[in-house]
């Protein structure tokens, strides 16, 4: 694809629901991030996937975060028991490789608004 | 742990004016560092990176070095237009395999003509 697209644009979801975000990154693209984004807090890491697998889960805040990523490519970052303080901008972004190689730039998505009521 | 500090926004400045946007660094070893930028409405683009010691990055006029004596990456720009009204955000990455964008929280530059 031209870039990686992220689906819904925007979530409102209220106190207690589950939601479900979805990347899918760029043809080709072996590695895929997923960062938070919020006020006060900037930009975090969340998980990072190499193929299907997830090597790095420090980022997720809780147990109630979860991801997964199929065939892959399409990933799906789920939040069960939504609260308030989850309100963010979630982002996700793929490079070619996550390899160590200097020139393997992460390229973003536009990332999904979710507010919790 | 790795970190990144940049200076707080926002930043107004009137068309043609300088900018520098200051950031610095605490790793190990020797990162790779980036400036990225969220245009209203759009999502993170990366601007310019440098992957070394004294290398300078550079993109549509912006301008980085980066500094290890200084664990600085000071962003900076002659001439400032309105449409360069963004976030900015500093970044670094371990060159381990794998590792994820370690962010500033952001610096929010207004231009006005």
């Amino acid at each position: 694809g031209a870039g990686v697209s992220q689906s819904p644009s925007n979530k409102v979801t209220e106190k207690g629901k589950d939601v479900e975000l979805r990347c899918d990154p760029i043809s080709g693209h072996t590695a895929l991030y997923w960062y938070r984004q919020s006020l006060g807090q900037g930009l975090e890491f969340l998980i990072y996937f190499q193929g299907n697998s997830a090597p790095d889960k420090s980022g997720l805040p809780s147990d109630r975060f979860s991801a997964e990523r199929t065939g892959g490519s399409v990933s799906t970052l789920t939040i069960q028991r939504t609260q308030q303080e989850d309100s963010a901008v979630y982002l996700c972004a793929s490079s070619l490789r996550a390899s160590g190689n200097r020139n393997n730039e992460q390229f973003f998505g536009p990332g999904t608004r979710l507010t919790v009521l | 742990g790795d970190s990144v500090t940049q200076m707080e926004g926002p930043v107004t400045l009137s068309e043609e004016a300088f900018l520098t946007i200051n950031c610095t660094y605490t790793a190990t070893g020797y990162p790779s560092l980036f400036w990225y930028v969220q245009y209203p409405g759009e999502g993170l683009q990366l601007l310019l990176k440098a992957t070394k010691a004294d290398d300078k990055g550079s993109n549509k006029g912006f301008e980085a070095t980066y500094r290890k004596e200084t664990t600085s990456f000071h962003l900076e720009k002659g001439s400032v237009q309105v449409s360069d009204s963004a976030v900015y955000f500093c970044a670094l990455r371990s060159n381990q395999a794998g590792t994820a964008l370690i962010f500033g929280k952001g610096t929010t530059l207004s231009v006005s003509s």
